[in-house]
């Protein structure tokens, strides 16, 4: 079955760190870019982080910028994201999505066609 | 504040049409940037509905239909089903920010 699976939430003290993991499956993961969305409890989708293929680029919102880190390990068919310095802003369902298009970084074929079901950060002392 | 702004809600009865409108400006969608929406029904992840201004990914039906013209986009949903009672949500991608992709503010579809 082709899915991805968020794994390492949880709840985090402000200045803590916490790294998600994505498990992909049923599809040839070095195929596609690979990205983090999150969803703050009750609001819309914001775009975090994202890379390609081959980790060669990478790319974050002004919001994590220098906090969040993310990465690939094609050998595992996983993606990760290293958040630190984490604030109560932060606390969201985290959801990694995969994009279709390899070389893609951001432009018109930055888009997202496969979703997993996120995992969920919470902020909070 | 997203740079892509849709409506908060829209509702029509079983059978009718409605449409969600993603409004941009010359740094993302007049630029000639694509657009892509998203259905989230409730409690469950995203899924895509339409990518490239106006093509379906199989499986999605041909009631669903977007387009794009001048710095906004449309989605366009016929003979609305009780299923279709979702958020929806544009994205695309703007020259302005640093970042790869933006979203718009979402809109809550419900069926009367």
């Amino acid at each position: 079955e082709v899915q991805l699976v968020e794994s390492g939430g949880g709840v985090v003290r402000p200045g803590g760190s916490l790294r998600l993991s994505c498990a992909a499956s049923g599809f040839t993961f070095d195929d596609y870019g690979m990205s983090w969305v999150r969803q703050a409890p009750g609001k819309g989708l914001e775009w975090v982080s994202g890379i390609n293929w081959n980790g060669g680029s990478t790319g974050y919102a002004d919001s994590v910028k220098g906090r969040f880190t993310i990465s690939r390990d094609n050998a595992k068919n996983s993606l990760y994201l290293q958040m630190n310095s984490l604030r109560a802003e932060d606390t969201a369902l985290y959801h990694c999505a995969r994009v279709p298009d390899p070389l893609a970084v951001a432009g018109s074929e930055w888009y997202f066609d496969l979703w997993g079901r996120g995992t969920l950060v919470t902020v909070s002392s | 504040q997203s740079v892509l702004t849709q409506p908060p809600s829209v509702s029509g009865a079983p059978g009718q049409r409605v449409t969600i409108s993603c409004t941009g400006s010359s740094s993302n969608i007049g630029a000639g940037y694509d657009v892509h929406w998203y259905q989230q029904l409730p409690g469950t992840a995203p899924k895509l509905l339409i990518y490239g201004n106006s093509n379906r990914p199989s499986g999605v039906p041909d009631r669903f239909s977007g387009s794009k013209s001048g710095t906004s986009a449309s989605l366009a949903i016929t003979g609305l089903q009780a299923e279709d009672e979702a958020d929806y949500y544009c994205q695309s991608y703007d020259s302005s920010l640093s970042g790869w992709g933006v979203f718009g503010t979402g809109t809550k579809v419900t069926v009367l």
